[in-house]
């Protein structure tokens, strides 16, 4: 009975290469979350998909950040050309529905821009 | 816009009993999470309030007063395991958790 998978747990890359990070969210669950954590701070709102949708996206930067929840396979976070201050822990959540539904989140990936 | 509020740190002995108190202001409100973190790991889900009142759940109990915005979580006889992050976070809507910074317990012997 796996809880949510993110994969890599750890990724470093150098400004200006991308980062694709990954979530499969508990199985049978088809809202997924996806949260960032800055050092020091609390976690923050990205965006909120449901499959193949993208329902709220009012927390993510405009550029270079998108992100997909495609009808088979994980949801997929993307961030281009990464810079410093992308360097962060990002945490992906899902819920069998929207609402007042526990969201289970995964054990994060630590994003370190060199 | 939202703005949820917590103490940064709490320090307390073991067995003892800690209360992390959470005051918020939001724009709306669906309910408000309490959330356990520890260190590189996920967070973890313990309590929910929607309506006012105190739930509890073993050894750890939240309270809810929702018209002063308000809440706190208490952690009742102290393990070194509770050695965590608490992080309190309200849905204004339905889904989007709005997660103040967390309040770091340590537990000494």
């Amino acid at each position: 009975n796996a809880g949510v998978m993110q994969n890599p747990r750890h990724l470093v890359r150098r400004r200006g290469q991308e980062a694709r990070l990954r979530c499969s969210p508990v199985k049978g669950h088809s809202h997924v979350y996806w949260y960032r954590q800055l050092p020091e701070e609390g976690l923050k709102f990205m965006v909120y998909l449901q499959k193949e949708n993208i329902i709220d996206e009012s927390g993510m930067p405009k550029e270079r950040f998108s992100a997909e929840f495609p009808k088979e396979g994980p949801s997929i976070l993307r961030i281009q050309q990464v810079v410093r201050g992308d360097s962060a822990a990002y945490f992906c959540a899902s819920s069998p529905a929207a609402g007042q539904n526990e969201q289970f989140f995964g054990p994060g990936t630590r994003l370190t821009v060199l | 816009g939202q703005n949820i509020d917590q103490p940064t740190e709490m320090t307390a002995t073991e067995g003892a009993i800690v209360q992390i108190n959470c005051t918020y202001q939001t724009s709306g409100f669906n309910g408000l999470f309490w959330y356990q973190q520890h260190a590189g790991e996920a967070p973890t889900f313990l309590s929910y309030n929607v309506l006012d009142g105190l739930e509890e759940k073993g050894r750890f109990s939240s309270f809810l007063s929702r018209s002063k915005g308000y809440s706190y979580l208490l952690l009742k006889e102290l393990q070194m395991k509770d050695s965590a992050s608490y992080l309190c976070a309200v849905t204004p809507y339905g889904y989007k958790l709005s997660f103040g910074a967390g309040t770091t317990v340590t537990v000494r012997a």
